[in-house]
């Protein structure tokens, strides 16, 4: 148990719909990133919250993708008007300084 | 940004042999190297870390090994078993940073077979 629950575990939507994942620490972290992967590659950033405050960005979220961390625990990433090119797990992960622990994902399909 | 190249993609190995797979980095101001193993439908887990200041580190059968001048780090997987057959990832980040994240540049991964 790395301490971060994601929900829902698995998502299949239609191609224009609007998603919404959900991101939970177990305990208080204040450094909370979203990663994506796709099949065979490694994780890629894209974006980081330091308690409430999204520090960054990645030229990967598009303005279709929106995360908010209100109150500095949970997270939700938000994706609108979804593409096929979208379907990837959804990866959170918590971390101090250095470590990061990820949580167990979202799969999102877009068909 | 930051690069990292991992090698090779593939790696098949007979139980009970030693396995190594090899980053090279590209940012010289990364100072933060986390190994993962990710298996078939997990998440990524982090198994060994190394830190620029420090050259080597192990762990029972794990070592991690970092050359700072070359910007490259690798790991060593000793006396494998079938559990550790999984994919394998490299990363890179600059670590510490005050107000700053740090977030992690992956290689591309590495498919680690352990053969009975």
């Amino acid at each position: 148990d790395t301490g971060v629950s994601q929900n829902p575990r698995h998502k299949i939507t239609k191609r224009g719909q609007n998603v919404t994942f959900r991101c939970d620490p177990i305990s208080e972290h204040n450094r909370l990133y979203w990663y994506r992967q796709t099949l065979g590659q490694g994780p890629e950033f894209l974006t980081y919250f330091q308690n409430e405050a999204q520090l960054e960005k990645s030229r990967l979220l598009s303005d279709r993708f929106s995360a908010e961390r209100p109150k500095g625990s949970f997270s939700t990433l938000e994706i609108q008007r979804t593409e096929q090119g979208d379907s990837a797990m959804y990866l959170c992960a918590i971390g101090g300084s250095y470590e990061q622990y990820f949580g167990p994902g979202t799969r999102l399909t877009v068909t | 940004g930051e690069n990292v190249e991992q090698h090779p993609s593939t790696l098949s190995v007979q139980e009970g042999d030693s396995a190594v797979i090899k980053c090279t980095y590209s940012d010289s101001a990364s100072n933060y190297f986390p190994w993962y193993k990710q298996e078939l439908g997990k998440r990524p887990q982090l198994i060994i870390d190394i830190r620029s200041n420090v050259g080597e580190k192990k762990d029972q059968r794990i070592a991690v090994t970092l050359n700072k001048t070359a910007k490259h780090f690798s790991l060593h997987i000793t006396e494998t078993q079938p559990e550790d057959s999984a994919v394998y990832f490299c990363a890179a980040s600059r670590g510490g940073l005050t107000g700053g994240g740090n977030k992690l540049t992956f290689g591309t991964g590495t498919q680690l077979k352990v053969e009975l």
